[in-house]
């Protein structure tokens, strides 16, 4: 079956403490993204893959890294996490070129205290 | 700054009314724009439109898009309960090459039996 996974689903950490969230596509798509999603301000894009190797920032990407090494993986890494990136996340993935349409994963709620 | 705008925030009809939601952009080197619909989880495709004019249909839902006025619409007719989600509109803007999306805040809808 085509989809996105994301891992954890649900996540309850403590400030500074350094956390990734992972996600796996196995569609072949070039280009990954991480958004957050919070009231009231809808879905932010924080950073992207066109490729392999090739990352850019998003509209929101301070305090988040992310690495593309494998083609199908896209994880995103929270070195020092603070209480204003409690969260939802989804991980979304297309082909590069033409359509557009992405595919989501299922989203990981990050609560930060 | 890109900015996507929808209208309204949230909308309550009933079975079978019709409805159509807005959405309004401000974006340089405009590519496409996308319509998703999200209920409890993650946001699940529904419409791209690359060109003015011109009309997409899938059973009860059809989007158009206007390039000069830059702003589409979503129209749901025959309105059913399971329509009840968040429509998300969003906009591919940027150079070619980039592939950085601006969501909306989306439009929340309920249809009531």
């Amino acid at each position: 079956e085509a989809q996105v996974t994301q891992n954890p689903r649900y996540l309850i950490t403590v400030t500074g403490k350094k956390l990734t969230v992972t996600c796996s596509q196995n569609m072949n798509h070039e280009y990954m993204s991480w958004y957050r999603q919070d009231p009231g301000l809808g879905l932010r894009q924080i950073y992207y893959s066109m490729n392999v190797e090739v990352t850019d920032k998003g509209d929101v990407p301070e305090g988040y890294k992310v690495s593309r090494k494998e083609k199908r993986n896209f994880p995103l890494i929270l070195e020092s996490p603070s209480p204003n990136q409690t969260s939802l996340y989804f991980c979304a993935s297309s082909f590069a070129g033409g359509s557009r349409e992405q595919y989501f994963g299922p989203g990981t709620r990050l609560t930060v205290t | 700054e890109d900015k996507v705008v929808q209208s309204p925030l949230s909308l309550v009809v009933h079975e079978g009314d019709t409805v159509t939601l807005n959405c309004s952009y401000e974006v340089t080197n405009f590519r496409s724009l996308l319509w998703y619909k999200q209920e409890k989880k993650a946001p699940t495709f529904l419409f791209m439109l690359t060109s003015s004019g011109i009309e997409k249909k899938s059973g009860r839902l059809s989007s158009i898009l206007d390039k000069k006025e830059l702003f589409s619409i979503l129209n749901i007719t025959a309105t059913q309960t399971g329509d009840s989600a968040i429509y998300l509109c969003a906009v591919a803007p940027g150079d070619s090459g980039t592939y950085k999306y601006i969501f909306g805040t989306g439009t929340r809808l309920k249809v009531l039996a």
